[in-house]
């Protein structure tokens, strides 16, 4: 079972719509990540929040928004969507980041996000 | 080149078989390497951290070769259950940060 929760596990939603994805751990770590990932390639990092304080942003477009509550929690806002945003949503956290010996990710489970 | 690059396979083998994938990286100051594993539609997990020793965890063994730049990821034993998508991750300085850089992932289908 994976300690890294997200919800929804499915949305659609159409291009006019704004939506909201979740994310949730209680392992203590103090770094988060949203991460996009779409059928046969690997994950793309979208953000970091490292201490509740973005501290990446790859050049996302600004219809994602992220936001950290605090420090267990992490949304990603939603709005006019295109449909080559559909993707699987991923969230993750380690303990910290940015450090020499990398970081072990924990991945929730994701959010299968269909754009109409 | 690009950073990180991996045989995407598939990778077809028989139960009980050993299978080795390799992951090759350009950047010769990468410090930190690590084997993740992702069942269809479901999200990465970690299955190992690479150490310049080598470290084995039951039927799976990662080495490190610095001089020729590439990561290895050895099944032993192979199950039914090993069936998923293999990702080797380089963490890589870049600028002032550093970065984990993706392979694209190797897939390995385990046969009866």
């Amino acid at each position: 079972d994976t300690e890294v929760t997200q919800t929804p596990k499915h949305l659609v939603m159409g291009m006019t719509n704004k939506k909201s994805l979740k994310c949730e751990q209680h392992m203590g770590h103090r770094a988060m990540y949203w991460y996009k990932q779409k059928a046969k390639k690997p994950p793309e990092l979208m953000f970091v929040y490292s201490y509740e304080k973005l501290s990446i942003n790859e050049s996302v477009p600004s219809r994602f928004s992220p936001e950290c509550p605090n420090s267990s929690l992490l949304n990603l806002h939603l709005h006019a969507l295109q449909p080559e945003d559909s993707a699987l949503y991923l969230c993750a956290s380690s303990q910290v980041y940015g450090t020499e010996r990398g970081e072990k990710l924990f991945f929730g489970s994701g959010t299968q996000l269909s754009v109409l | 080149r690009k950073e990180v690059e991996q045989d995407p396979g598939p990778f077809n083998v028989p139960e009980g078989a050993t299978v080795a994938f390799n992951c090759t990286y350009s950047n010769s100051a990468s410090q930190s390497f690590f084997w993740y594993r992702q069942d269809c539609r479901k999200e990465p997990k970690l299955l190992m951290s690479v150490y310049s020793s080598g470290n084995e965890d039951g039927r799976f063994t990662a080495q490190l070769n610095r001089a020729s730049q590439y990561i290895s990821l050895l099944i032993r034993d192979s199950k039914l259950s090993d069936s998923a998508t293999y990702l080797c991750v380089v963490n890589m300085n870049a600028g002032n940060n550093r970065k984990l850089i993706w392979g694209l992932g190797t897939s390995l289908a385990v046969n009866p």
